[in-house]
């Protein structure tokens, strides 16, 4: 059902740079922001990224965003243990007419 | 501060209908820039988009094509809150399912509900 395709998962050590990508198409990505939601264990997802690079208030520098084209990617640099969650990207999509979803990255911290 | 909390029962059984409320606190449902929308999660189908409810004059509902021919989505204007209603289930429709706002001119989900699994099962 997931429109983006996001790797199943991604990992590094403790201060690694950790790069997540988000592929769509041009009536989702290509033409309309990216979102990425952070979602802890046993918790609702949170949003992380707006607008393709910007942080909400309390959202560490750590973590940035980029789109380009049909596809958009989530960094997270400094990589904690408390980053270890699930990640997802989101947009707009104009031919479905509604909101689509990412497939989803695990992110572990080794 | 915007929340939003959602109540309803945990079990439905298939062919039945699944009922859920999502209560706002801090913001209006009749609110001319917000947007009230479902999402649910399921390890089969991840995230993904239900539908919405938005006051624009008058009160409008888009719901994925996944799902149109049996969704609906109403607010209660009286308890400030939006319910969703699933029609003929079956056990694909169990997942986490969430509410969600979105503010006008923006398009993302923020805040979220809580989460409630419902598990379709006789």
């Amino acid at each position: 059902q997931s429109v983006l395709t996001q790797p199943p998962s991604a990992s590094g050590t403790p201060g690694q740079r950790v790069t997540i990508s988000c592929s769509g198409s041009s009536s989702n990505i290509g033409s309309n922001t990216v979102n990425w939601y952070q979602q802890l264990p046993g918790t609702a997802p949170k949003l992380l990224i707006y607008n393709n690079n910007e942080r909400p208030s309390g959202v560490p520098d750590r973590f940035s965003g980029s789109r380009s084209g049909t596809s958009a990617s989530l960094a997270i640099s400094g990589l904690q243990s408390d980053d270890e969650a699930d990640y997802y990207c989101a947009a707009w999509d104009d031919s479905l007419n509604g909101y689509v979803f990412g497939t989803g990255t695990k992110v572990t911290v080794l | 501060q915007v929340q939003l909390q959602q109540s309803g029962p945990g079990l439905v059984k298939p062919s039945q209908t699944l009922s859920l409320t999502c209560a706002i606190s801090g913001d209006s449902v009749s609110s001319n820039s917000a947007v009230w929308n479902w999402i649910r999660q399921s390890p089969s189908r991840g995230l993904e988009w239900l539908g919405r409810t938005f006051y624009r004059s008058k009160w409008h509902n888009d719901y994925a094509v996944s799902v149109k021919s049996r969704i609906t989505i109403n607010p209660d204007t009286s308890k400030n809150q939006f319910s969703l209603q699933l029609n003929s289930v079956t056990p694909e429709d169990t997942a986490v399912y969430y509410c969600a706002r979105v503010s006008i001119g923006e398009g993302w989900f923020d805040p979220w509900g809580q989460g409630a699994l419902v598990t379709v099962s006789s």
